[in-house]
């Protein structure tokens, strides 16, 4: 099964917000609401930063938000900082027999 | 707090397998799932395969099917993930995490995946 389709990067100015999207389908974005975000900086391992769509861990700013729509899932960054320059992934419980879908990540640039 | 601690590089040859262990500290897998990626070079993430511990059941992607063993150590609280006949396009930064384990559409599946062990690099070469 095909990953989950994010753009490959998006960018914005300290302070700014911005939307990163998780596409997928009725089998999994849209069909449950299993749908995790996490942060990766170069040469370390992946960070929960959002779960169950909207969900935001222990410790995980508040500028860190997410949601979903039909098939589409959405990470938003709200008042954008240097330390949030990194890539981020995206994933969802599928039903089919793969049982897990990743994106293929987004690349956030801090200008 | 959890953490999850792998063992560390592995220089292996093509067609040999590798195992990578990964022992939490701080705490027990619990009733949590032990799930798997790999991320090769410069790639996106990639799904293996899972374990819930207490129920001993796993879970592999179709792609590694038949190539991947994850099991665990309760008495020692570690989980272990080998790959057999090993490829160049094996080479990769593989990672263990915490799982939590949900049921939907009748079947068992992972959630969200945290803590993260540190990964360990496999390298293919011969």
């Amino acid at each position: 099964q095909s990953a989950l389709t994010q753009p490959a990067s998006v960018s914005g100015s300290p302070g700014q917000s911005i939307t990163i999207s998780c596409t997928g389908t009725s089998s999994d974005v849209g069909g449950y609401n299993y749908v995790s975000w996490y942060q990766q900086h170069p040469g370390k391992a992946p960070k929960l930063m959002i779960y169950d769509v909207s969900n935001r861990p222990s410790g995980v700013s508040y500028r860190f938000s997410g949601s979903k729509s039909g098939n589409t899932a959405s990470l938003t960054i709200s008042g954008l900082q240097a330390e949030d320059e990194a890539d981020y992934y995206c994933s969802s419980f599928t039903s089919s027999s793969t049982l897990v879908l990743f994106g293929g990540g987004t690349k956030l640039t801090v200008l | 707090q959890v953490q999850l601690v792998q063992s560390g590089a592995e220089v292996k040859k093509p067609g040999s397998s590798v195992m990578v262990s990964c022992k939490a500290s701080g705490g027990t897998f619990s009733s949590y799932g032990i799930t798997w990626v790999r991320q090769a070079p410069g790639q996106g993430i990639e799904w293996m395969g899972g374990i819930i511990p207490i129920s001993g059941t796993t879970n592999y992607a179709q792609e590694f099917q038949g190539r991947v063993t994850i099991s665990t150590d309760e008495s020692t609280n570690t989980a272990y993930m080998e790959l057999s006949r090993l490829r160049s396009d094996d080479t990769a930064v593989y990672y263990c995490a915490r799982a939590l384990t949900i049921i939907a559409s009748g079947a068992i599946g992972y959630n969200w995946f945290d803590p993260w062990g540190q990964g360990t690099l496999v390298t293919v070469s011969s």
